[in-house]
């Protein structure tokens, strides 16, 4: 079974507006961590936004924020005011208990239009 | 800041040959970690590290061997390359002095083999 679903392959959103990139994650361990990385075109992995199973507020990272459901099992990235160089692939990771390994979905095409 | 590099952008190989793929971080992380990449599947683990000379098998580690000899350095290696090996290969390292553990990524390989 897959342990992290990102269900839409690709999104467009105009640049200036908001957009929300879906995640949802499978795990029985009460401790875990959910991450989101962004990776442009020169393909080296950036590290935006990380959100503890046992915190109380959702994280936020300037215009970045993570909207934690728990009871869902959903970790959805949402950028507000979207710029062009927002265009990129974007992971959800998911790290179970207090191992130290990720496992990834399978990611999102994020494109801003002008 | 922290810096991952890896020994190659780009990399052509043939069948059969022997590849080394070198990645090196300069933050005294104890956790290395080698994925590949390959459109519509995420990052798929090979083989992560813990400690100098320590090795653990990850999702796919068929076809595939590493080497930890120093705490910074740490090696991928295709002992006979085949063209199902083709793809973009990620390094990675991260700290247990991080209580979120976030890995941070080198640039990436990518190889391909004819």
């Amino acid at each position: 079974a897959q342990k992290i679903t990102q269900t839409q392959p690709g999104m467009f959103v105009q640049e200036k507006e908001a957009v929300t990139l879906d995640c949802t994650y499978d795990t029985s361990d009460p401790s875990y961590g959910l991450f989101w990385y962004k990776q442009p075109s020169s393909g080296e992995m950036i590290f935006l936004i990380y959100q503890g199973s046992y915190d109380q507020q959702n994280a936020t990272e300037g215009r970045y924020s993570l909207n934690f459901q728990k009871a869902r099992k959903s970790a959805n990235l949402v950028i507000s005011a979207s710029q062009l160089g927002d265009s990129a692939m974007y992971f959800c990771a998911m790290r179970e208990g207090y191992g130290q390994n990720f496992v990834f979905g399978p990611g999102t095409r994020l494109s801003v239009l002008p | 800041d922290v810096k991952v590099t890896q020994s190659s952008r780009y990399l052509v190989k043939r069948t059969g040959e022997k590849v080394f793929l070198e990645c090196v971080q300069d933050m005294d992380h104890e956790n290395m970690f080698w994925y590949r990449q390959d459109p519509g599947l995420g990052l798929r683990l090979i083989y992560f590290s813990y400690d100098v000379k320590m090795k653990e098998k990850g999702d796919i580690p068929e076809g595939y061997s590493v080497s930890r000899e120093k705490k910074e350095r740490f090696s991928l290696i295709l002992e006979s390359a085949s063209t199902n090996q083709t793809s973009m290969y990620l390094c990675a390292s991260s700290s247990r002095r991080q209580s979120s553990y976030e890995q941070y990524f080198g640039p990436g390989t990518r190889l391909t083999v004819t």
